[in-house]
């Protein structure tokens, strides 16, 4: 089925590294992308991965996928207190859909 | 530099009253969506469409109409509101409507719509 499984919280002290985690189901996703809402607004992209890549980095962001095993995820290095956030992954299906995972909750505590 | 703009920000209604829910994009996009969001539960796709004049049906669509008359508005009605839909509202837009094209997934989101139906 079209399912993006995510664990709704993880919690990390201000200057540790962030690791976020995300499931997927649909093989065929041509690229899987990651947002992050603040509180009361709208998502904003992050970050995306094609799905022939192993890995992308774009400053303190790395993203990590597993095709294989259909896992993917969202390294912040030296996260702030302004990382703290909802982070959500996604996938595009053939069906011309994006779906996306629950959400994780990151806690940053100084 | 609007992007994508949803009104109103915050609604009440009572069970079985109906209202739309407006969001325009001045970005000239042919995708446009509407999610709702409710906690634990993510972001489930309502409805989407591709162009002017094509809507479909995405997870949720029980309960809700669209239609895309132009490129830039896509409306969505609440036929006879339920406790059920309570929730946050999101309309988005991306350039794309192919699906394996990267641009696709890149979703401009708004700022959102609260609904408490009581």
């Amino acid at each position: 089925g079209e399912d993006v499984e995510q664990s709704l919280f993880l919690s990390v002290r201000e200057g540790d590294s962030s690791v976020i985690n995300c499931t997927y189901t649909d093989s065929s996703s041509t690229y899987l992308y990651w947002y992050k809402q603040e509180p009361g607004a709208g998502l904003q992209l992050l970050t995306y991965i094609f799905s022939n890549m192993d890995m992308k980095q774009d400053q303190r962001l790395t993203v990590l996928l597993n095709k294989k095993d259909k896992h993917l995820s969202l390294r912040i290095a030296d996260t702030q207190t302004g990382d703290s956030a909802i982070y959500f992954c996604a996938e595009t299906l053939n069906t011309g859909k994006l779906i996306f995972g629950q959400g994780t909750t990151l806690q940053v505590k100084p | 530099n609007a992007g994508v703009t949803q009104t109103p920000k915050f609604q009440v209604l009572k069970t079985g009253q109906s209202m739309t829910l407006q969001c325009a994009q001045d970005m000239n996009h042919e995708y446009m969506s509407w999610y709702r969001q409710d906690p634990g539960m993510g972001l489930r796709l309502i409805h989407y469409s591709v162009g002017a004049g094509i809507t479909d049906q995405g997870e949720v669509p029980n309960g809700y109409n669209v239609s895309r008359s132009t490129t830039e508005d896509f409306p969505l009605r609440l036929l006879s509101a339920a406790p059920s839909q309570t929730s946050v509202y999101f309309c988005a837009s991306s350039y794309s409507t192919i699906s394996g094209a990267r641009s696709f997934g890149k979703l401009f989101f708004g700022s959102g719509t609260q609904l408490s139906v009581l």
